[in-house]
């Protein structure tokens, strides 16, 4: 079973502020994605990275992909109240003879104003 | 982006009766669908992968029976969720992906409240 673990589960932060989520696994992934979900809506996907050590930038958002390829990091830098949300990782494996994307547990941030 | 849709987005049923979910890629076509399950703050569950013209996978612990999946075309695959029961009340999301490792779009999900 491939389990993805995400830290901190829920994150309350003042607007302004700084944060860093992280996603950890004991196995490896082809790639590994980051989404963000609002409440009623599906998942919209932030980024995908692929290489080991990948670093991607999406405004105030930085992604790391791990070395190993078995863990990433989302920071967010001046966090402000339109980034409140569910954020998931979710990393892609051969499992079962077919590619699956499984779902980390999960992150729920709040920024207060 | 691609888009997938899903509908209804809301559904209420009555206890011991089916309902069905569909999931459609509008501008692509998916030879792979994922079908996940998610309860209040919680995050998805994979329950199911469908591929177009075969049956699909199912995670362990997911009834096959109880919640029947079909892919018979390459933009369109349906959930059953039959003799439904209180304890299915979910929030119920599909993704779509035109072939391995592409980006999998998701669906804006169903709301199944079984009363």
């Amino acid at each position: 079973t491939q389990l993805l673990e995400q830290s901190p589960q829920f994150l309350s932060i003042q607007e302004g502020e700084n944060l860093t989520v992280y996603c950890n696994s004991s196995s490896v992934f082809s790639s590994l994605q980051w989404y963000r979900q609002e409440p009623g809506e599906g998942p919209v996907l932030l980024v995908t990275v692929v290489t080991g050590g990948e670093v991607k930038k999406l405004k105030r958002l930085t992604f790391q992909f791990g070395d190993a390829r078995k863990d990433s990091s989302l920071h967010i830098t001046a966090a402000q109240p339109g980034d409140t949300g569910l954020y998931l990782c979710a990393g892609e494996a051969w499992v079962d003879s077919s590619y699956k994307l499984i779902f980390g547990s999960g992150t729920r941030l709040l920024v207060r104003p | 982006g691609a888009v997938v849709s899903q509908h209804p987005s809301r559904v209420i049923c009555k206890s011991g009766t089916s309902v069905k979910i569909e999931c459609r890629s509008l501008d692509f076509q998916a030879t792979t669908m994922f079908w996940y399950r998610q309860f209040p703050k919680q995050s998805l569950m994979l329950m199911a992968t469908s591929n177009e013209g075969s049956k699909a996978t199912y995670e362990q612990g997911v009834e096959k029976d109880k919640f029947l999946i079909n892919h018979a075309s390459l933009t369109l695959s349906t959930l059953t969720v039959t003799s439904a029961h209180p304890e299915d009340s979910s929030f119920y999301i599909c993704s779509a992906r035109r072939t391995v490792n592409t980006e999998a779009f998701f669906g804006q999900g169903t709301r199944l409240t079984v009363v």
